[in-house]
């Protein structure tokens, strides 16, 4: 089964920006697998923020965007907020219609 | 708006078949996939399987074997059951509309005697 890894836990200041990244064990992650980037806050349902890679949703604020980045799914986030302290996942799919989320990644804005 | 609701007795026996119900209100689940996802209490989610509305199904390979995922577009509902549960599959149960754009708010299943 395809193992799909996050950074454990990141840092951000607030105003800042960080980079999320979500690789797959198979290979480089293309469109192909159609990211998605999931929110998490705790006693919370996770939410979508990205899909297909880029696309965001009504609610996904703008300060978030998805991409492909050096052969990984990247979930960037410009001009942190305190309440974006989160756990954020990731998913993707394969061809054969596996469906695998990532590990999780604990963003702490401090 | 469309609402998802997970129901479900909250503790089963080990060796137990673990069920749960995934109640769509506000809407029609037909034309759409609908998952079940788990998360171990601390832990990441996992994703268990998904169904269409025709009743076609894909299952995680590593529950595959103790999962059966079924629906009934008359009652507006998707069900979850889970066999020979153990400790190891208590946590909090997800339904999730496709492309995961809408989630229940999760049942905790706790393994127990």
């Amino acid at each position: 089964q395809a193992v799909v890894t996050q950074e454990p836990s990141l840092t951000v200041s607030p105003g800042g920006t960080v980079t999320l990244t979500c690789g797959s064990s198979t290979g480089p992650v293309t469109s192909s697998h159609y990211p998605y980037w999931f929110q998490q806050k705790p006693g919370q349902a996770p939410r979508t923020l990205i899909f297909d890679t880029d696309n965001k949703h009504s609610w996904t604020p703008a300060r978030f965007s998805g991409s492909l980045l050096g052969g990984k799914a990247a979930l960037t986030l410009s001009g942190a907020q305190p309440e974006d302290e989160a756990e954020y996942y990731c998913l993707l799919s394969y061809s054969d219609a596996r469906v695998v989320f990532g590990g999780g990644t604990k963003l702490t804005v401090l | 708006q469309v609402q998802l609701q997970e129901s479900g007795p909250g503790l089963v026996e080990p060796s137990e078949t673990l069920s749960l119900i995934c109640t769509v209100s506000g809407g029609s689940i037909s034309r759409y996939y609908w998952n079940w996802i788990r998360q171990p209490p601390g832990k990441g989610l996992e994703w268990i399987g998904y169904i269409y509305y025709s009743g076609i199904t894909n299952y995680n390979p590593s529950l595959k074997s103790r999962v059966t995922i079924s629906v009934d577009t008359s009652k507006n509902q998707f069900s979850l059951k889970m066999t020979s549960v153990t400790a190891a599959d208590t946590a909090v149960y997800f339904c999730a509309r496709h492309p995961f754009d809408l989630w229940g708010r999760g049942t905790l299943v706790a393994v127990s005697s």
